[in-house]
């Protein structure tokens, strides 16, 4: 199985601060690399797939990049709504296996 | 607007079989633009993925390693739903299931898990 490593696993920020959230995979991923949301009693929500391709209705202060085995998922302005957990999931080979999350707190 | 419903029991015993069904609403089980999985999430093992099964020209179904031997993922095309079995549970199977869409475009390439079942907290006593 594709191994994926995020970090940091927690961060503290500010409201308008910008956020840079890694993960890295085990072996080279080919840009099949999604990114998620979720908060609290939620079931996770679609940002981004195929690395940088936002997904429809998703705010654009939400950007995604990387390639090989290193992705990042940045928030360009933190607003009060993106305080959440992130997740990575690779989609590169069966099983699709996700990262242990980064839980984004208030400062 | 695609929606997901999920049911079945919360609670186990040891050894018990795990049902659980996913109603769609929105789509239909037999796309051939979208895979319909199980995953689940708890605190020791966070997100895992489990299986899914999909409709390209036949029924096809992939599942992980870890639960391979024991889960069965099966489509319900009268009734425009899909159930996951998992049997000889323990309490490591103790987690939060959800069911949902693995979308793809019309070329065949994947765009993520768009839409997600609310999810369902499943407890495995000993």
């Amino acid at each position: 199985d594709i191994q994926m490593t995020q970090s940091p696993s927690s961060l503290s920020a500010s409201v308008g601060d910008r956020v840079t959230i890694t993960c890295r995979a085990s072996q080279g991923l080919s840009n099949s690399l999604a990114w998620y949301q979720q908060k609290p009693g939620k079931a996770p929500k679609l940002l981004v797939y195929v690395a940088s391709r936002l997904e429809s209705g998703v705010p654009s202060r939400f950007s995604g990049s990387g390639s090989g085995t290193d992705y990042t998922l940045t928030i360009s302005s933190l607003q009060p709504e993106d305080f959440a957990s992130y997740y990575c999931q690779q989609y590169y080979t069966i099983p699709w296996t996700f990262g242990q999350g980064t839980k984004v707190e208030i400062k | 607007q695609v929606q997901l419903q999920q049911s079945g029991p919360g609670l186990l015993k040891a050894s018990q079989t795990l049902s659980l069904t996913c109603a769609i609403s929105g789509d239909s089980v037999s796309s051939n633009s979208a895979a319909w999985s199980w995953i689940r999430q708890s605190p020791s093992r966070g997100l895992e993925w489990l299986g899914r099964t999909y409709y390209r020209s036949k029924w096809d179904s992939d599942y992980a390693p870890p639960v391979k031997s024991r889960i069965t993922i099966n489509p319900d095309t009268s009734k425009n739903q899909f159930s996951l079995q998992l049997n000889s549970v323990t309490p490591e199977d103790t987690a939060v299931y959800y069911c949902a869409r693995e979308a793809y475009t019309s070329g065949g390439y994947y765009c993520g898990v768009d839409v997600w079942g609310q999810g369902t907290t499943v407890t495995v006593s000993s």
